[in-house]
């Protein structure tokens, strides 16, 4: 089955620095990566998502990109602010409604 | 829109007793819901995916006589949790696929479970 794991599992960076976080899967049918960010006893909220037929798609402050032939994807932040601070989740998934398989989670903390 | 929401948002029960958890699609038709189970500082693990009008899939390890999940229709998606025990408290999220997109996945605010 599918394995994702995740890199690093905490990240502290400066208020206005960039925030990096790196996935990989091992599941070549993947072919849909949503990113969550999950606040201290709340749910997760979904940030962006990439499909396997696109490389890369931003949204403001967030980019994700895919490189389908390493099997890895990865979440950019910039100008991060402390309200950035959270948990983030990656998670592959086969599409068409099947399930998501997530990652263990980075703990991104931003240091006013 | 996509709102999941989720009921109770904690509980807290006896060693033994039986605990429901509601799960509902507020503004669009899941035919899919999947339940998660979440322990502090770790990641969501899927316990099985429910299906509108068929049985739920559960994953590897998971107990489908003691977690009883029940998808009667295409908004509400319940997670029973039978004779429950200490170990099983946890926070436990549902997800709802919006039927009208094949790949998004939409969840609800947890609930808390405590077992005494």
């Amino acid at each position: 089955g599918e394995n994702v794991e995740q890199h690093p599992s905490t990240l502290s960076v400066q208020e206005g620095d960039s925030a990096v976080i790196k996935c990989t899967y091992s599941d070549s049918a993947s072919n849909y990566f949503p990113w969550y960010k999950q606040e201290l006893g709340k749910r997760p909220q979904l940030i962006i998502d990439i499909r396997s037929n696109v490389g890369e798609k931003k949204d403001q402050r967030i980019a994700v990109t895919l490189n389908k032939t390493a099997k890895h994807f990865s979440l950019h932040i910039t100008e991060t602010q402390p309200e950035d601070s959270a948990v983030y989740f990656c998670a592959a998934s086969r599409g068409a409604g099947q399930n998501f398989v997530f990652g263990p989670g980075t703990r991104l903390s931003v240091l006013p | 829109g996509a709102v999941v929401s989720q009921h109770p948002s904690w509980v807290i029960c006896k060693s033994g007793t039986s605990v429901k958890i509601e799960c509902r699609s507020l503004d669009f038709q899941a035919t899919t819901m999947f339940w998660y189970r979440q322990f502090p500082k770790q990641s969501l693990m899927l316990m099985a995916t429910s299906n509108e009008g068929s049985k739920a899939t559960y994953e590897q390890g998971v107990e489908k006589d003691k977690f009883l999940i029940n998808h009667a229709s295409l908004t509400l998606s319940t997670l029973t949790v039978t004779s429950a025990h200490p170990e099983d408290s946890s926070f436990y999220i549902c997800s709802a696929r919006d039927s009208r997109s094949t790949d998004t996945q939409y969840f609800g605010p947890g609930t808390r479970l405590t077992v005494l």
